[in-house]
């Protein structure tokens, strides 16, 4: 298995910045994607769905290109709650497990 | 409804002892699926398991390791004859699905944070 190419972090922004991610994989097959949070090394907690057409929830917009074969998260006016690691993770065909990639570190300071 | 049950939460063990880490699902969920993140790493998928079968075991390092899930009970993730390499966060999660597009019906255990001495 391959694993999904995530930006190196760690992205270090103030309050109200906003901060974008991307993260590529190399299945071309792949049937779904998302985005997780984890803090501090706890169990990972999806943070959203990403769609061909885009997906956004308040402050958290999500975008897939399936032509280039990369998908993006964008977090406008960053909170320091925003702190935490954000994991790209995409799965194959249906019935398979989740791929997660290393994960990228933000860090929002005051 | 209690969400996925991991134990326990931190499990020491010595050079050459054996490791069980149990996984209790949520309530009606009859697929489980155990990850391990190292040290500075990502989540690395290990097996995929339905009631009594094993459906996707790609990721079990190929000694050392089992996993099963019972008719009744949790599913066990063993570990014989730990190394020092065997530390690591194992993370559990079930779903009542087998194809969940949406993710929304995945859900992670808090983890077993295993360190062998």
């Amino acid at each position: 298995r391959k694993e999904v190419e995530q930006d190196p972090g760690p992205f270090n922004v103030p309050e109200g910045a906003t901060v974008a991610f991307n993260c590529t994989y190399s299945n071309s097959a792949s049937q779904s994607f998302f985005w997780y949070r984890q803090d501090c090394r706890k169990e990972p907690k999806l943070l959203m769905s990403v769609y061909s057409s885009g997906n956004e929830d308040g402050r958290f917009t999500a975008q897939l290109n399936r032509a280039s074969q990369y998908i993006s998260l964008l977090i406008r006016d960053s909170k320091l709650s925003d702190s935490a690691t954000y994991l790209c993770v995409e799965r194959g065909q249906a019935g398979t497990a989740l791929i997660f990639g290393k994960g990228t570190t933000l860090s929002v300071s005051s | 409804n209690a969400g996925v049950m991991q134990n326990p939460r931190h499990l020491v063990r010595r050079r050459g002892q054996e490791a069980r880490l149990r996984c209790s699902p949520m309530k009606g969920h009859s697929h489980v699926y155990w990850y391990r993140q190292l040290p500075e790493e990502g989540l690395k998928f290990m097996v995929y398991l339905q009631k009594e079968n094993i459906i996707d075991e790609s990721g079990m390092p190929k000694e050392r390791f089992s996993a099963e899930f019972p008719k009744e009970g949790p599913s066990i993730l063993r570990i014989q004859q730990v190394v020092r390499g065997d530390s690591a966060a194992y993370f559990c999660a079930s779903s009542p699905l087998a194809d969940d597009r949406s993710g929304e019906k995945l859900f992670f255990g808090s983890g077993t944070q295993l360190s062998v001495l």
